[in-house]
């Protein structure tokens, strides 16, 4: 079976771009979590979609960051405009039931915003 | 101040040492999950212990969740190689959020 797919693998940027990253969750599965993976931080969580709808956004670090769920094989992470310090690497993962459930990372995505 | 303090940050040892690495909280859990994760790659949990005093073991290694369900440790016996990796220990926190602690970032030469 597939595990969950992230895209892209490595993305590099110039600060004031935009950035979309995309997660497919593992099919049939009802929660997405989206985090983030730094030295400093360590994995924080930013975003928890239950059936496609937004639960807990309090980890969003502020008005640049937006997550989309249109569907429940997708999902999107959009940092506008991007900045050096959210330079990380950002996972998807996904549960069959919600977040008390085992979560499935996805390989995550290296971001570099120069 | 986290939530979960895991220590040590860092260990490098040689194939075939015993080592024991420790998450340690002031708060009390119902349970706490350990993930290891491998470079380049998404954390994958391993274990998740419940009870207090409860001990699970994975192969060659030892998880127990401490009496007073607050910290928990991990004991590798004969380390190899394939071993290597960041292990992160994680609690469920108020009622939607699985917060994870920075990591032990163990090396094991060969």
């Amino acid at each position: 079976d597939a595990g969950v797919i992230q895209s892209p693998r490595h993305e590099v940027t110039e600060m004031g771009q935009e950035v979309t990253l995309r997660c497919k969750p593992i099919s049939g599965h009802n929660s997405l979590f989206w985090y983030r993976q730094t030295m400093m931080r360590g994995l924080e969580l930013l975003i928890y979609f239950n059936n496609n709808v937004p639960i807990d956004d309090s980890g969003m670090p502020e008005d640049r960051f937006s997550a989309k769920m249109p569907n429940a094989s997708f999902s999107t992470l959009k940092i506008q405009p991007s900045e050096p310090r959210d330079s990380a690497v950002y996972f998807c993962a996904s549960t069959r039931g919600d977040f008390r459930e085992t979560q499935y990372f996805g390989p995550g995505t290296r971001l570099l915003v120069l | 101040t986290q939530l979960l303090e895991q220590s040590p940050q860092f260990l490098s040892i040689q194939e075939g040492e015993n080592l024991t690495v420790y998450c340690n909280s002031s708060s009390v859990f119902s349970s706490l999950q350990w993930y290891r994760q491998e470079p380049g790659e998404g954390p994958v949990l391993l274990v998740t212990v419940v009870t207090g005093g409860e001990v699970k073991k994975l192969k060659r290694l030892t998880f127990q969740f401490g009496d007073a369900r607050k910290d928990s440790s991990l004991h590798i016996t004969a380390a190899q190689p394939g071993d290597t990796g960041l292990y992160l220990c994680a609690v469920i926190q108020g009622a939607q959020k699985l917060v994870f602690g920075q990591g032990t970032r163990l090396t094991i030469n060969p």
